[in-house]
This record gives structure tokens, C-alpha cells and sequence, in this order.
């Protein structure tokens, strides 16, 4: 079945970066893409990008490209999204999702980041 | 990029059949996929590739997709349906994206 776990909440200042982890287990790590998704509170799910954790290929939405850099660990099966320059409007609560054959099918908990002076 | 469209909102009383609509151009060559996400939690998919149930998702919960607009039917609607769908798509370079979603009152 599969399980993503993901890092704790965050309080960063407007300028600054946050870097997000996401750990897999109960699967195989490199068999599938990890994607990460954004919901600003009160607001829908926004895509921002993809990572297949096998050879480190990645894609960006457009919204995000040049402050978005996805990463990934394979010795401890970990996913990392790291999102620079942050503003009041970058908090969300960030989640990893693995996207299969089902759609995006395992979610991590989500991780709540504020932006806040 | 481009742009998926639901309706905010669709209100149904209990027992009565809940349908919500996506549009969107990219639907008309590639799936769609259904999330349902519960107050405080992660999104599920209960619907993908235009039409199939993953395991565990209840036979009420059904997708049908034709030109340019996706449709998710929720037969019988419950309380415990109470809850905010979004559609999904993704272009040919691997981009996706996200209706803006569809709270669902039961009344």
C-alpha cells in the first residue's frame, strides 16, 4: 500500500526558503514519480511539480520555476521540495503525492508553512 | 498551461444523486482524475482514468468523460459524502492540473 510521511510545520520570514521532506516506505521508492501540491488556506489544490525519484528528472509548473528545486535521497527513500524567496502568499499546506497508474495515490499528511514577519 | 472549470458549489439532499461537472479542452485527449478531500485531510482519488474506481472506493462513487467535459455521479448521497472534489488533468510534457474544486453540501 504505501506511506508518504512528511515533515513537521515550519514558520519561516518573508525572503527566506523552506525545505519540505517526504519519506516513503511500504513500496518501491524509485517506481513511481513524487509530485507536490499546495492549498493555501480556504483554497483548492494547486500542482506545482513532479520528480521521478529513479534518475532525478524533474518538471516545474510554471508558477514556480526558478524558486522550486525537488530533490530526492534514495539511501533513506526521502523527497525533499525546497520553495525560496517565500512570501505571505506561499503559505499553504504543502503535501507529497506518488503518482501512479491510480492517479496520485498515496498523499503524505501535509505540512503546514506560514510565511510570517 | 491550461485551465480545468467546476462548478463551486452543488447542494443535494440525502439519497439524491450528486453530479459534478469539469471542463476543460486537454479533457478531450487525456484523463481525468477525481479527488475527494474531507475537512482537515489529505485529498483520496476515488475516481481515475476518466471512469475507474481504485479499490476500496464504494460502487456510488462513478466518472464518465466525453469531448471536452468530465462528469463525477455520486448515487445515493450520504452525509459522510460532505466534502470538497477536485478534477484533474495533465498535458503531454507531464504538467498537471487541478480543477478548482467543488464543495458538496449535503442538505
Amino acid at each position: 500500500q504505501g506511506q508518504l510521511v512528511q515533515s513537521g510545520a515550519d514558520v519561516k520570514k518573508p525572503g527566506a526558503s523552506v525545505k519540505v521532506s517526504c519519506k516513503a516506505s511500504g513500496y518501491t521508492f524509485v517506481s513511481d514519480d513524487i509530485n507536490w501540491v499546495r492549498q493555501a488556506p480556504g483554497q483548492g489544490l494547486e500542482w506545482m511539480g513532479w520528480m521521478n525519484p529513479n534518475n532525478g528528472n524533474t518538471g516545474y509548473a510554471q508558477n514556480f520555476r526558478g524558486r522550486i528545486t525537488l530533490t530526492r535521497d534514495l539511501s533513506i527513500n526521502t523527497a525533499y521540495m525546497e520553495l525560496s524567496s517565500l512570501t505571505s502568499q506561499d503559505t499553504a499546506v504543502y503535501y507529497c503525492a506518488k503518482s501512479g497508474e491510480q492517479g496520485f495515490d498515496i498523499w503524505g499528511q501535509g505540512t503546514l508553512v506560514t510565511v510570517s514577519s | 498551461s491550461f485551465e480545468l472549470t467546476q462548478p463551486p458549489s452543488v447542494s443535494v439532499s440525502p439519497g439524491q444523486t450528486a453530479r459534478i461537472s469539469c471542463s476543460g479542452e486537454r479533457l478531450a485527449v487525456q484523463f481525468v482524475y477525481w479527488y475527494q478531500q474531507k475537512a482537515g485531510q489529505a485529498p483520496e482519488v476515488v475516481i481515475y482514468k476518466d471512469d475507474k474506481r481504485p479499490p476500496g472506493i464504494l460502487e456510488r462513487f462513478s466518472g464518465s468523460s466525453s469531448g471536452t467535459k468530465a462528469t463525477l455521479t455520486i448515487s445515493a448521497v450520504q452525509a459522510e459524502d460532505e466534502a470538497d472534489y477536485y478534477c484533474q488533468s495533465s498535458d503531454s510534457s507531464g504538467t498537471w492540473v487541478f480543477g478548482g474544486g467543488t464543495k458538496l453540501t449535503v442538505l
